[in-house]
């Protein structure tokens, strides 16, 4: 049972380039999300999904594409990279959003 | 836009003092968690809350959730190294989709 994986670890970015940053969890939950944290800023809602097939926006959906084809993965897409998405990056996933979230172990990109 | 607000952002104490934390809205939770993140990784639930004035204890940590399910507060008795960290609450809006975090409590205890 690996939990929350997210790959890659560390990433580094020009502007204007594109990525995909995937996230699979093997505890069958159906809500997962994806967090950006920066300095003082605690947690930001980028995108949720309450199950496949159903994506929804959070707090900063800007520059952020998402998709759920399964129930395991959900993988965040940025679509043309800038400075200001410099961020670390959570996935976390759950039974139901007000139940105990599992976070993974980040992702930290950088964009120049 | 915030709807949760901790306070203090920053609290650095040494070893053995008592501490206390809060998480303030002006919107009603469904239900109110508290994180511990450390460097390096992902936040870890310490315990949810779902009922008004609801108080429960985690050995030296105790959280008391608002009668008006609008606020919540941490207190810590007898502050040890290892509990240094982040402290992030969350809450879920009744009906919402959506967990919303405060922007965090950094707390560092000195030996």
């Amino acid at each position: 049972n690996a939990g929350v994986t997210q790959t890659p670890k560390f990433q580094v970015l020009k502007t204007g380039q594109s990525m995909t940053l995937q996230c699979a969890q093997d505890m069958n939950h159906e809500y997962m999300s994806w967090y950006r944290q920066d300095p003082g800023m605690g947690l930001r809602l980028i995108h949720y999904s309450v199950g496949a097939g159903i994506t929804d926006q959070g707090e900063v959906p800007n520059g952020y594409n998402v998709s759920r084809s399964t129930t395991e993965d959900f993988p965040l897409r940025l679509l043309s990279a800038a400075p200001s998405q410099t961020s670390v990056y959570f996935c976390a996933s759950s039974r139901r959003v007000g139940a105990e979230q599992y976070f993974g172990p980040g992702t930290r990109l950088t964009v120049t | 836009t915030q709807l949760l607000e901790q306070s203090p952002q920053f609290l650095s104490i040494q070893e053995g003092e008592n501490l206390t934390v809060y998480c303030n809205s002006s919107s009603v939770f469904s239900s109110l968690q508290w994180y511990r993140q450390e460097p390096g990784e992902g936040p870890v639930l310490l315990v949810t809350v779902v009922t008004g004035g609801e108080v429960k204890k985690l050995k030296r940590l105790t959280f008391q959730f608002g009668d008006a399910r609008k606020d919540s507060s941490l207190h810590i008795t007898a502050a040890q190294t290892g509990d240094t960290g982040l402290y992030l609450c969350a809450g879920a809006n009744q009906g919402a989709q959506k967990l919303v975090f405060g922007q965090g409590t950094r707390l560092t205890i000195n030996p």
